[in-house]
């Protein structure tokens, strides 16, 4: 089966400009996480859809960054406007149906090969 | 709050070596899961190895078995018999009933010819 495909591999804008980043989770994951890595840093939650719907979004920095799902299938984040802090891989993963916020097993995430942001 | 660290920036193998890549982490909960995820250059991240709390057993996939030390909070990762594949970034990673990872920094492995 197909992983999860971002897009695109790398981005480099000027701080101001909009960047939209996108992830294709794998086909029947209604678990959709966005997730990002600040140089050197650890890689750090951001939100997660369960279909459609914004099961979580208590790590999105701040409203510059909207994630969307329509129909449930891929995603985006924009950035709108970019700063320099934004700078770092952000990182898409799926999970499939049930391994949700309830599930008691161990979640596995597939992850994508995370979209590079530069800022400049 | 739960803390993952991995003290380990970069690591070095001769390959057909064995290394050890350190992780500890933070926690009240009882159960909850380790992970540790592989990241080669510009590709996909994926699942290595993963550990149940409740299990007193190492987990172990092939060459890469885990060090698993619940009481002190330690979860390392062994790769035996190193491949010139292995290198990678290497992410240890914490997670409980939800779906909030909570990853270290990473450590970068080079695995030398």
């Amino acid at each position: 089966e197909a992983g999860v495909t971002q897009f695109p591999s790398h981005s480099v804008i000027e701080k101001g400009q909009t960047v939209t980043l996108r992830c294709d989770p794998i086909s029947g994951h209604d678990n959709l996480y966005w997730y990002r890595r600040v140089m050197g840093k650890e890689i750090k939650f951001l939100l997660h859809f369960v279909k459609e719907s914004k099961q979580d979004e208590s790590g999105m920095p701040n409203n510059r960054f909207l994630a969307e799902r329509t129909g449930g299938t891929y995603s985006t984040l924009k950035v709108q406007p970019a700063e320099l802090e934004d700078s770092g891989v952000y990182f898409c993963a799926s999970s499939p149906p049930g391994q949700g916020q309830y599930y008691s097993g161990a979640n596995v995430l597939t992850f994508g090969a995370g979209s590079r942001l530069t800022v400049l | 709050a739960q803390t993952v660290t991995q003290s380990q920036p970069e690591m070095s193998v001769q390959e057909a070596e064995t290394v050890t890549l350190s992780c500890t982490y933070d926690t009240s909960e009882s159960d909850y899961y380790l992970f540790w995820y592989k990241q080669p250059p510009s590709r996909q991240m994926i699942l290595v190895i993963r550990q149940e709390a409740y299990k007193q057993q190492n987990a172990t996939e092939n060459r890469f078995s885990v060090n698993f030390q619940k009481a002190a909070k330690s979860f390392s990762l062994k790769i035996s018999d190193s491949q010139l594949g292995d290198a990678a970034m290497y992410f240890c990673a914490y997670g409980w009933g939800t779906y909030k990872y909570i990853f270290g920094t990473g450590t970068r492995l080079k695995v030398l010819a």
